[in-house]
């Protein structure tokens, strides 16, 4: 069954820990996206990358850091420069978008709900 | 950057009424994508308008398009407890050296009381 795996369900972070999530995906799609949705705010782009070893900040890359060694793969890393991390996290995966070749729908992960202790 | 206003925020009505979310850019958009977003849950693509004008049916939903290509609504007819959830709108642009990515409205949170 093709589709985004988005690990783990709930995260906890301490006071100045860094952590990961990660995002895995076998749609075999060029881009990928990590979103921070929080109530009231919709979605808001925090990086995207549209193929791999490339990647570009979004709207909220501040306190963020990613990679895209693997095709398939896009973790996000929620470091200790966050000062607000609390939020549920969003990864998405689209063939590449281009308004010449037509537009792709953004396929979602399950998500990921972080906390802080 | 570009940016699509979405409205209403929040949207209450009784089972069997209509229900229409409106997504607006002071920019001509490329597109417009419809999303929902069932509660506790992710966002689910439903539909993509590309041209000026376009309208698109699904069963009860239907997706329009403006002709200025600047606005878009969604029309939930009759409405049901299954449409309970979140309907973002958002449209796919350029944002330099051919990266393309999407901006979501902020979403238009449906109730539906049965």
């Amino acid at each position: 069954d093709g589709g985004i795996t988005q690990s783990p369900k709930y995260l906890f972070r301490k006071e100045g820990q860094n952590v990961t999530l990660s995002c895995e995906q076998n749609l075999n799609h060029d881009a990928m996206y990590w979103y921070r949705q929080d109530p009231g705010q919709g979605l808001r782009l925090i990086y995207y990358s549209q193929i791999v070893n490339d990647f570009q900040k979004g709207d909220i890359a501040e306190g963020y850091s990613v990679s895209r060694e693997k095709k398939e793969s896009f973790p996000l890393t929620v470091t200790s420069a966050q000062k607000n991390p609390t939020a549920f996290y969003l990864c998405a995966s689209s063939d590449r978008g281009s308004t010449y070749m037509g537009n792709q729908p953004q396929h979602f992960g399950d998500g990921t709900r972080l906390s802080i202790l | 950057g570009q940016q699509v206003m979405q409205i209403p925020q929040y949207q209450h009505v009784q089972e069997g009424e209509d229900f229409t979310t409106y997504c607006n850019s002071s920019t001509t958009l490329s597109n417009i994508q419809w999303y929902k977003q069932r509660p506790g849950g992710h966002p689910v693509f439903l539909i993509q308008l590309v041209k000026s004008g376009e309208v698109k049916k699904q069963k009860r939903l239907t997706f329009q398009f403006g002709e200025a290509k600047k606005n878009s609504s969604l029309h939930i007819t009759a409405t049901q407890t299954t449409d309970v959830g979140t309907y973002f709108c958002a449209s796919l642009y350029d944002s330099g050296g051919s990266n393309y990515k999407l901006t979501f409205g902020k979403g238009t949170l449906l109730t539906v009381n049965p």
